[in-house]
């Protein structure tokens, strides 16, 4: 079964580092978004992403993160200057036109930082 | 934030009785739930949805039941398994928005 894939499963970077997170979506979706997950707390969306643009964020998507679908596959998220509240599992996701609103999820890049 | 709510943050059951997972929802705007299984460390993973024109949809054990005048949708997971115990969450969208609200999740644990 087609999957969405993520890389680094695990990242510790110091506080002021950047950070990208890489994710590869299932092939033919089109529909693309960054999701997060503070320990303790519950899923909370960041961004999605359609049409090679943000189409829609939250307040948590500050100045500080972006998005790019930088080839035909992959799809990431970068946080210029890590802060200690930015550790968190981030889940990439993904869905196609026709599925409704189905996303599917990856596994999860969990980001310490310290 | 409490647009979607999971009451009970923990559920056990015995194996080969019914789990029945609860989640209220305040934004009558939303019009399609879904419900995630979720392991430790893991994504996580679709298990059914609903959409707002109905008010049951059932896919082998799983069966999810809505409630619009209530704003309450329920998981009905029967027999239940040992493997059936993991987070369980409920999500919500809304019309013209392509987000997810989660709720908090509720810890499922199904006995022998």
């Amino acid at each position: 079964e087609p999957e969405v894939t993520q890389t680094p499963s695990h990242q510790v970077t110091q506080m002021g580092q950047e950070v990208i997170l890489r994710c590869v979506p299932i092939s033919n979706h089109l529909y693309f978004y960054w999701y997060r997950q503070i320990l303790g707390q519950k899923v909370e969306f960041l961004v999605s992403f359609y049409n090679n643009e943000i189409s829609e964020k939250s307040e948590i998507f500050d100045d500080q993160f972006s998005v790019e679908r930088p080839d035909g596959s992959n799809f990431t998220l970068k946080i210029r200057s890590t802060k200690l509240e930015d550790s968190a599992m981030y889940f990439c996701a993904s869905r196609d036109r026709v599925a409704g609103n189905t996303i599917y999820f990856g596994e999860g890049s969990w980001l310490t930082v310290v | 934030d409490q647009q979607v709510k999971q009451n009970s943050p923990s559920l056990s059951v015995q194996e080969g009785r019914i789990s029945i997972l609860n989640c209220d929802y305040t934004n009558s705007m939303f019009d399609y739930f879904l419900w995630y299984k979720k392991y430790p460390a893991e994504g996580p993973t679709f298990l059914i949805s609903i959409s707002s024109i109905k008010d049951k949809n059932e896919d082998g054990r799983f069966t999810v039941f809505l409630n619009k005048s209530a704003k309450h949708l329920s998981l009905h997971i029967v027999p239940s398994q040992p493997g059936d115990s993991a987070v369980y969450f409920c999500a919500a969208s809304a019309l013209n928005t392509d987000k997810l609200i989660f709720g908090t999740g509720t810890r499922l644990q199904v006995f022998p």
